[in-house]
């Protein structure tokens, strides 16, 4: 499998509920983003790691918490999240942290219930 | 804080017809300027990057401009297909992050 993946592709989960998105990239890169699409707005930054330490987080909320355990794999877990975090989640990847490329993935619909 | 704005925010147009889709950015301080395209709901795939040294870049029937002085650059989409229907986004890369606009969000009828 080629590019940038990302599972699940659909995700439904209540306000009281635990889980994680799963990014993974077969480019060989060293640097992944995870991303933030609500509805009329513009993509949104939420966290960069570059050789899997962080290297950026825009004044996200601490109930989005990712992890980065190697350059191939990024993960944004999830708890108590509220309605208005409903949003399609895009991970990318680039060479490196920079001016580079980035490369997205397919992204998860994310449904708070 | 950089700010991009694309106009228009919506177009529909004819088969075959050619348009220009248009993106303007507030810091002209950039890296580079990249166009992605999106399918509802989908992810981003890259059409075309322009690096802050480029005037242009071409790929098939897409061309796209960069104006950094002015803070501006066009996608030129010659001889539009129906299948070129989606949303084009357009980000600027600054020095420490990649800031996107709204989108233009392109209906081409046969």
């Amino acid at each position: 499998e080629t590019g940038v993946t990302q599972t699940p592709r659909h995700l439904v989960m209540g306000m009281t509920n635990k889980k994680s998105l799963k990014c993974e990239q077969h480019l060989g890169h060293n640097a992944m983003y995870w991303y933030k699409q609500s509805a009329k707005k513009p993509l949104e930054l939420m966290f960069v790691y570059s050789l899997e330490e962080r290297v950026e987080n825009n004044s996200v909320p601490s109930r989005f918490s990712p992890e980065c355990p190697n350059s191939s794999h990024l993960f944004l877990h999830l708890h108590t999240l509220q309605p208005e975090d409903s949003a399609l989640y895009l991970c990318a990847s680039s060479q490196e942290e920079g001016s580079y490329e980035q490369y997205f993935g397919p992204g998860t619909r994310l449904t708070v219930t | 804080k950089q700010e991009v704005t694309q106009i228009p925010a919506a177009l529909s147009v004819p088969e075959g017809e050619n348009l220009v889709l248009n993106c303007s950015f507030t810091d002209s301080a950039i890296y580079n300027l990249q166009w992605f395209r999106q399918d509802p709901g989908k992810g981003l795939t890259s059409l075309l990057l322009i690096q802050s040294s480029q005037r242009e870049q071409t790929s098939g029937r897409l061309n796209a401009s960069l104006d950094k002085s002015s803070g501006r650059s066009t996608l030129y989409i010659a001889a539009s297909q129906p299948g070129d229907s989606a949303t084009y986004l357009c980000a600027v890369r600054g020095y420490s992050t990649l800031t996107f606009g709204k989108g233009t969000m392109l209906l081409v009828s046969p």
